[in-house]
């Protein structure tokens, strides 16, 4: 059973800092990964993804892959309460022939002013 | 632009019936997944389709079933509703077979 773990939350942090979430996957096999952001009661909102080793920037959120370890994990920097949500990792399986997703089960944040 | 957009957005059924569930994927798309999200879990992988074939199946039971139509929208059909079917259904669409996911609002069911 290939599987994505993320670190178990809740996870609170105040206004203004950086806030870290973690994944790791098992299937060495894995090319592409995702971090989502799901507000309650609503669906999940494609926020980042990644393909090679490193870090890859985009405004606040900075994703980073680390094969070797198979670990991804997503900084969200100047944290605001808006940010506060469920985000998911979520790691492609398919390799080139399909997409199927697997995900974490999510780690909640909770950002306080 | 227009988003993935799904329907119903609520549905009650009872156990037993038959339920369709519909999905648009973003212009352009061609590939549509489905999910099955319960409450405090990740999205579970259902059916992926690109090109009107089936690219990949989860680990669902027979009951559940898809296709996907020459316009590249996209039906799920669940047979023999099971209370155990009560989810967030979501429906997610790129422009391929790998390329990043999109996700609509998604269709909640609930079993009576």
């Amino acid at each position: 059973q290939k599987e994505v773990e993320q670190n178990s939350g809740p996870l609170s942090v105040p206004e203004g800092a950086i806030a870290s979430l973690n994944c790791t996957y098992s299937d060495r096999g894995s090319q592409s990964f995702f971090w989502y952001r799901q507000y309650s009661g609503k669906s999940p909102e494609l926020i980042m993804f990644i393909y090679s080793n490193g870090d890859k920037e985009d405004g606040r959120f900075t994703a980073q892959l680390n094969k070797a370890s198979q670990y991804v994990s997503l900084l969200i920097r100047d944290s605001q309460p808006s940010d506060s949500a469920t985000y998911l990792c979520a790691v492609n399986e398919g390799g080139t022939s399909y997409g199927k997703l697997t995900f974490g089960q999510g780690t909640i944040l909770t950002v306080h002013p | 632009d227009a988003g993935v957009t799904q329907s119903p957005t609520h549905l009650i059924k009872t156990r037993g019936q038959h339920v369709t569930l519909r999905c648009s994927p973003i212009s352009g798309h061609k590939s549509v997944s489905w999910y099955q999200q319960v409450l405090g879990q990740g999205p579970q992988f259902i059916f992926q389709y690109y090109e009107k074939e089936e690219r990949g199946r989860g680990n669902f039971p027979d009951r559940f079933s898809a296709r996907q139509f020459p316009n590249y929208s996209s039906e799920l059909n669940v047979n023999a509703l099971l209370l155990g079917d009560s989810a967030l259904y979501l429906c997610a669409s790129s422009l391929r077979v790998n390329q990043p996911q999109h996700f609509g609002d998604g269709t909640r069911l609930s079993i009576l």
